[in-house]
């Protein structure tokens, strides 16, 4: 089983759309877990951190299911400017900050 | 807002060649990182930096690899002699002692021929 596994997509959804993006990682002891955004041939930035509770940010909702080992990113009234790719990150258990990147799953949204 | 940054953006090598990347992290962060991304694939770690030394590397960060903090803000990776598969974006990133999230720079995108 890989690591941090996801839907590469793509997903292409008309202005407006809500989009979830799901993703499983192997290591049970996992600790930390991020959705990083990543747009064509640049760096990966930080989009939120997801956290056992869930959390919110704007039209952005994480959540994780540690006895599934299952991350999830819903996207609410897509927007254009919310074309990219999104990558499931999962810190290394036990390390300093060792990230495990997924291949990320790839979003369109069309007008 | 402070940000990392990588020097230079592209850099062409042949093959068997040294090349040295740089970056300057965040000027308060303590823990320093790099990643490459092969063209079309995942990113990856290499090696993680902490108080002047290695505390982490991944298998890819053989002995053709190696970082150094020459002087309190750069913070580089070199590669000894280029192979072709080393041709990728190399990331630098960055973090503060608590926080656990990591800024990265724009990369350095590598060609080796």
């Amino acid at each position: 089983r890989k690591e941090v596994e996801q839907d590469p997509g793509p997903f292409n959804v008309p202005e407006g759309a809500t989009v979830a993006f799901n993703c499983t990682y192997s290591n049970s002891a996992s600790q930390s877990f991020f959705w990083y955004r990543q747009d064509c041939r640049k760096e990966p930035k930080l989009l939120m951190s997801v956290y056992s509770s869930g959390n919110e940010d704007g039209r952005f909702t994480a959540q994780l299911n540690r006895a599934s080992q299952y991350i999830s990113l819903l996207i609410r009234d897509s927007k254009l400017s919310d074309s990219a790719t999104y990558l499931c990150v999962v810190k290394k258990a036990g390390s300093q900050g060792n990230l495990i990147f997924g291949k990320g799953t790839k979003l369109s949204v069309k007008p | 807002e402070p940000e990392v940054t990588q020097t230079p953006s592209h850099q062409v090598t042949q093959m068997g060649q040294e090349v040295i990347l740089r970056c300057v992290p965040i000027s308060n962060h303590l823990y320093f990182y790099w990643y490459r991304q092969i063209l079309g694939q995942k990113v990856e770690f290499l090696v993680s930096f902490y108080n002047n030394e290695i505390s982490e590397k991944s298998e890819i960060f053989d002995d053709q690899f190696s970082v150094e903090r020459p002087d309190g803000s750069n913070f580089t990776l070199k590669i000894r002699s280029t192979k072709l598969e080393d041709s990728a974006m190399y990331f630098c990133a960055s973090r503060g002692g608590i926080q656990e999230t990591q800024y990265f720079g724009p990369g350095t995108r590598l060609l080796v021929l």
